[in-house]
């Protein structure tokens, strides 16, 4: 059964810092790994995917790696401002064992504050 | 594009009602979804379509719980009758590939009472 894991499940850091969060996955049968932005009260935002063949994925001032032999993931957001406070979700699409569907499975988050 | 719509945007609702959760996906995309948020639980899974038609519903928790997609611009979540631990919110998301990004509504946040 695949399983998704965010540490730390909470971050508070002061604007300015660079700062790494983390998702595991227990299964590397993936197509692809999301990770998302969620605002309190609101709905999920997409970030940054990255397809299973790949390693790495830019976005601005955000980096995301795969290593999906290892099942693990991490988020890097530069120069971090207090908008971008939030909470970030992994989520990894899951192959099927048929090979032609997936689900896509969500990790609990980490919650990121930016103090200025 | 206006995005994944779902509509109401709150719902509250005394236990043992019916409460129907509506979305509307992004034109042309051809996979539908359903997720459910709670605290304890995070995001889960409920039902998703293909081509308007269901291909996993392993993850409805209850018989109370019923999805419909008649046809390619609209879903609905039905839930009968309603109890106070079905409070939460409930997402829409569409994708073109299943295997490509996916894109989230707004959600509904459900209140039983």
């Amino acid at each position: 059964k695949q399983e998704v894991t965010q540490i730390p499940a909470a971050l508070s850091v002061p604007e300015g810092e660079n700062l790494v969060l983390n998702c595991s996955f227990t299964d590397s049968a993936i197509y692809n790994l999301q990770w998302f932005r969620q605002d309190p009260g609101k709905g999920l935002t997409s970030l940054l995917l990255i397809q299973s063949s790949q390693r790495e994925q830019t976005s601005g001032r955000l980096n995301a790696s795969l290593d999906k032999s290892s099942g693990r993931s991490t988020l890097y957001i530069a120069a971090s401002q207090p908008g971008d406070s939030a909470t970030y979700l992994c989520a990894v699409l899951h192959r099927s064992s048929s090979g032609n569907t997936g689900k896509l499975i969500f990790g609990q988050g980490t919650t990121l504050q930016v103090k200025p | 594009d206006a995005g994944v719509i779902q509509s109401p945007r709150h719902e509250v609702t005394e236990m043992g009602q019916e409460v129907t959760l509506r979305c509307k996906p992004i034109s042309g995309h051809d996979y539908l979804f359903w997720y459910r948020q709670t605290m304890m639980r995070g995001l889960e899974l409920l039902i998703y379509f293909n081509n308007n038609v269901p291909i996993d519903d392993s993850g409805m928790p209850e018989d109370r719980f019923s999805a419909k997609m008649p046809n390619a611009s609209f879903s609905t979540l039905k839930i009968q009758p309603s109890e106070p631990r079905d409070s939460a919110v409930y997402f829409c998301a569409s994708s073109l590939i299943y295997h490509y990004g996916y894109t989230f509504g707004s959600g509904t946040r459900l209140t039983v009472v």
